[in-house]
């Protein structure tokens, strides 16, 4: 069975400062990986999506993954945070076909102090 | 372009009453899922309808059921309601291709469901 880990529960850093969000993942086949975000007491906004091909990917509002399949990871990256960025950020996974649904992580919380 | 709605935006019931969630996908989209995002319990996939029949279905009981209309906008209902069913209830659709684009799923804002 698919399933994602988001190691990181909470994390906090600074206004300008570098971000890396860990992912990994458990899937028996080449995955389709995402990475969404959600403000509070909102729904989720799809950031980035890797599918195949060029293993980084760019998303909206600046941020890029990495898909390391030797690392079964998938690690969200933007080289500086803004206030705004505070959310929470979920990884999942995703099945085609007829088992066709999204495995989420447990989700990281991110803090941006100012 | 219009996004995944979803209506009512707060809906509060006491245990046992029966809850009915609304959802639209986003036009051309033929696919609809349900999941339950409950405190402590992280998002959990609930349902998957796509051109009017259910197609997957997650660990949740017989309660829990929906139904997806001509227009490809659907419902979920949960009857007998529990106090641990008090969650955010999010929708999201998706276009049924031969993979790539069409396998990315779009959230509606959610439906706040409070049981007391």
């Amino acid at each position: 069975a698919q399933s994602v880990t988001q190691p990181d529960i909470h994390i906090t850093v600074s206004e300008g400062a570098s971000l890396e969000l860990r992912c990994n993942y458990s899937y028996g086949a080449t995955p389709y990986l995402f990475w969404y975000v959600q403000s509070p007491g909102q729904g989720l906004q799809l950031l980035l999506k890797y599918f195949s091909g060029d293993t980084l990917v760019q998303g909206i509002k600046g941020f890029e993954a990495e898909f390391k399949r030797s690392q079964s990871s998938f690690n969200l990256r933007k080289p500086s945070v803004h206030w705004s960025d505070a959310a929470e950020y979920f990884c999942a996974v995703g099945y085609t076909g007829t088992a066709s649904k999204l495995t989420f992580g447990t989700g990281t919380r991110l803090q941006v102090t100012l | 372009e219009a996004g995944v709605t979803q209506s009512p935006t707060h809906l509060i019931k006491t245990r046992g009453q029966q809850a009915t969630l609304r959802c639209s996908p986003i036009s051309g989209h033929t696919s609809v899922y349900w999941y339950q995002q409950a405190l402590g319990l992280g998002l959990q996939f609930l349902l998957w309808y796509d051109e009017g029949e259910e197609r997957n279905r997650g660990n949740f009981p017989p309660r829990f059921s929906g139904r997806q209309f001509p227009n490809y906008s659907s419902e979920l209902n949960v009857n007998a309601l529990e106090l641990e069913d008090s969650a955010l209830y999010l929708c999201a659709s998706r276009r049924i291709g031969s993979g790539g684009a069409t396998d990315t799923q779009y959230f509606g804002p959610g439906t706040r469901l409070t049981v007391l």
